[in-house]
């Protein structure tokens, strides 16, 4: 069955400092990932996305994420973390099954000033 | 250009009571997708609606139900509440759902329903 697993429930990191975030999911197929950021209040933002193509993939606010196939991964990452990033941030795959994403649990980020 | 709205933003049911949620899609979009997002979890797809019929189902009973307007706004209803309903809702449009995953969903607010 698809899944997608977000190994890290809270991360707390210092503003300026890197961040990673981590995904794994089990998909049969090539799969369609997202990273999604939902802060307070807010409806689910689109961070980036991978299809095809370039493994490496840049987003909105600074954020990248690389796709692994060999160790079914993609990983978010930020080179210099700022405040508002605070927020909770979502891998999701797409499943053609039923057109149907199919989401993490979330990882929770909070920054220290 | 107007973003995905939903109303009503919170909602306070008691448990066997019907509800309705709305949503209106971005402009120009045709497909609504439902979520439900428990507190502390990922959003659970619900089902998805593309030009007023149901293309696409979550494993979510038959007491979710919906409908999509010609204008393509949608509504989710839920009968016979139960306390474990108690989530956010939310609503995403796009483009059009077939591969859908090459169509962005846009994402709104979400209703915050709590069953007593």
């Amino acid at each position: 069955a698809q899944s997608v697993t977000q190994p890290d429930i809270h991360i707390t990191v210092s503003e300026g400092a890197s961040l990673e975030l981590r995904c794994n999911y089990s998909y049969g197929a090539t799969p369609y990932l997202f990273w999604y950021v939902q802060s307070p209040g807010q409806g689910l933002q689109l961070l980036l996305k991978y299809f095809s193509g370039d493994t490496l993939v840049q987003g909105i606010k600074g954020f990248e994420a690389e796709f692994k196939r060999s160790q079914s991964s993609f990983n978010l990452r930020k080179p210099s973390v700022h405040w508002s990033d605070a927020a909770e941030y979502f891998c999701a795959v797409f499943t053609g099954n039923n057109r149907k994403l199919i989401w993490g649990l979330g990882t929770s980020l909070a920054v220290n000033p | 250009e107007t973003g995905v709205t939903q109303s009503p933003t919170h909602l306070i049911k008691t448990r066997g009571q019907q509800v309705t949620l709305r949503c209106s899609s971005q402009s120009g979009h045709n497909t609504v997708s439902w979520y439900q997002q428990a507190l502390g979890q990922g959003p659970q797809f619900i089902f998805q609606y593309y030009r007023e019929e149901e293309n696409g189902r979550g494993n979510f009973p038959p007491r979710f139900s919906g409908l999509q307007f010609p204008n393509y706004s949608s509504e989710l209803n839920v009968n016979a509440l139960e306390l474990d309903d108690s989530a956010l809702y939310l609503c995403a449009s796009s483009l059009a759902p077939a591969g859908g995953s090459l169509y962005e969903q846009f994402f709104g607010p979400g209703t915050r329903l709590t069953v007593l």
